[in-house]
């Protein structure tokens, strides 16, 4: 069975750090990309940032670029957001997700498992 | 690329056929997929290349368009569907996601 285990959320205050983890199992996680996504309370879907499958190309949100850094491990079967220089609007919930592909094709052509998501609050 | 949903809810019974709509600021072919949400969990992938069914999902779902105008379709709601649901674009970065649609129960 495909599995996302989200971990390192938590309370951080402005200008923090934290860096989020997701376990991958159930697949071949070398084969896929890899996105972060993120919903603030009560709000809608965000996407965050991309790998693709063997790290070479990372892609980011404005709202993030400069201040996240996205990796994999592919050793270990895990993907990583690195969250630095952390405001209130980052407060969300933080997923992360696998890409599907199309037949004969690497692009993303949707994100077919998710994790259960990992908190971030940023507050003083 | 935006994209734009309608509406952004909507009351609907049991049975009734509904669609939803996704407009894109710009032509994104089909790289177009619909999720759907309940509150408290991760959404669930409905349809992909703006209308390949995914596997597992019920056939009641469908998907459609080119271009810039998509609509997801439920043929017949069952009290289960009833969730937010969004659409997202994913020909070009950053990708995005519409605002969402929250069907409740008439």
């Amino acid at each position: 069975e495909m599995q996302l285990l989200e971990s390192g959320g938590g309370l951080v205050q402005p200008g923090g750090s934290l860096r989020l983890s997701c376990a991958a199992s159930g697949f071949t996680f070398t084969d896929y990309a890899m996105t972060w996504v993120r919903q603030a309370p009560g709000r809608g879907l965000e996407w965050v940032s991309d790998i693709r499958s063997d790290g070479s190309s990372t892609t980011y949100a404005d709202s993030v670029g400069g201040r996240f850094t996205i990796s994999r491990d592919n050793s270990k079967n895990t993907l990583y957001l690195q969250m630095d220089g952390l405001r209130a609007e980052d407060t969300a919930v933080y997923y992360c997700a696998k890409a599907t592909y199309g037949s004969g094709s690497f692009y993303t052509l949707a994100y077919d498992y998710w994790g259960q998501g990992t908190l971030v609050t940023v507050s003083s | 690329i935006q994209l734009t949903q309608s509406p952004s809810s909507l009351s609907a019974s049991v049975g009734d056929r509904v669609t939803i709509t996704c407009r894109a600021s710009q032509g994104i072919s089909s790289y177009l997929a619909w999720y759907q949400q309940k509150p408290g969990k991760a959404p669930n992938l409905l349809i992909f290349a703006a209308s390949t069914l995914q596997s597992g999902v019920p056939s009641r779902f469908s998907g459609s368009g080119s271009g810039t105008d998509f609509t997801l379709t439920i043929s017949s709601l069952q009290p289960e569907d009833f969730a937010t649901y969004y659409c997202q674009q994913l020909k070009g970065y950053p990708q995005t996601f519409g605002q969402g649609t929250k069907l409740e129960i008439k």
